[in-house]
């Protein structure tokens, strides 16, 4: 079975700092997704950054990279010149099809103002 | 808008008294799923469908019913709620070949 390691509950982070939330997985497959979704306060789910594991680039949105170690299974999301909206719950997740998402226990991340 | 559809967001109620949450997708997704968010646990799946009339259990399925008649609805039912079901629940879509899932608001349900 599949699984998905967030070893810090929780994080802080200057604002205007960077940040990076490390998820770590399991997994035998060769062929599978990898995802970092937001969670604010408004419960809301988020997908803020996707990753297919065929791909060496790793992937960017704006502020948000990361840096997938495939060999090391290692899937680490960087957010660049915090915001006070970063602020929220982060979630790593691991998908093999389409009708599962396995998920880290969650990361939550407070920004300083 | 392209949206997933949870009804109620916030439901009290007592152990043992049936309901059903409702989930409703505008996306033409064919896979849909209901998962439940405890603290400390994240998000664990409950039960999945591939299309109409096609279900699955996930990790957590026990005291969960689903039913997948048309292809945007998945209501998720409670038969005889316990306490022990007291959580934040997600319903999510997905498209085939596309495994991020796009997550309903959330029903905050308690059962007393």
């Amino acid at each position: 079975a599949q699984t998905v390691t967030q070893s810090q509950p929780e994080m802080s982070v200057q604002e205007a700092e960077t940040v990076t939330l490390s998820c770590t997985y399991d997994t035998s497959e060769s062929d599978y997704y990898l995802f970092w979704y937001k969670q604010p306060p408004s419960r809301q789910m988020i997908l803020v950054i996707r990753q297919e594991a065929y791909k060496q680039q790793n992937a960017t949105e704006n502020r948000f990279s990361v840096n997938f170690q495939k060999a090391a299974k290692s899937f680490s999301l960087k957010i660049s010149d915090s915001q006070l909206g970063d602020a929220a719950m982060y979630f790593c997740a691991y998908g093999a099809g389409s009708y599962q998402l396995t998920f880290g226990k969650g990361t939550k991340l407070s920004v300083i103002p | 808008e392209a949206q997933v559809t949870q009804n109620p967001r916030y439901l009290i109620t007592v152990t043992g008294k049936k309901l059903t949450v409702t989930c409703s997708q505008n996306m033409n997704h064919e896979y849909m799923s209901w998962y439940r968010q405890d603290p400390g646990l994240g998000l664990r799946q409950i039960y999945y469908s591939m299309n109409v009339e096609v279900t699955d259990k996930g990790d957590v399925p026990e005291g969960y019913k689903v039913s997948r008649k048309e292809k945007r609805n998945f209501p998720l039912i409670l038969e005889s709620p316990s306490p022990n079901q007291t959580s934040l629940y997600f319903c999510a879509s997905s498209s085939a070949g596309r495994t991020e899932a796009f997550f309903g608001q959330g029903t905050r349900l308690t059962v007393v």
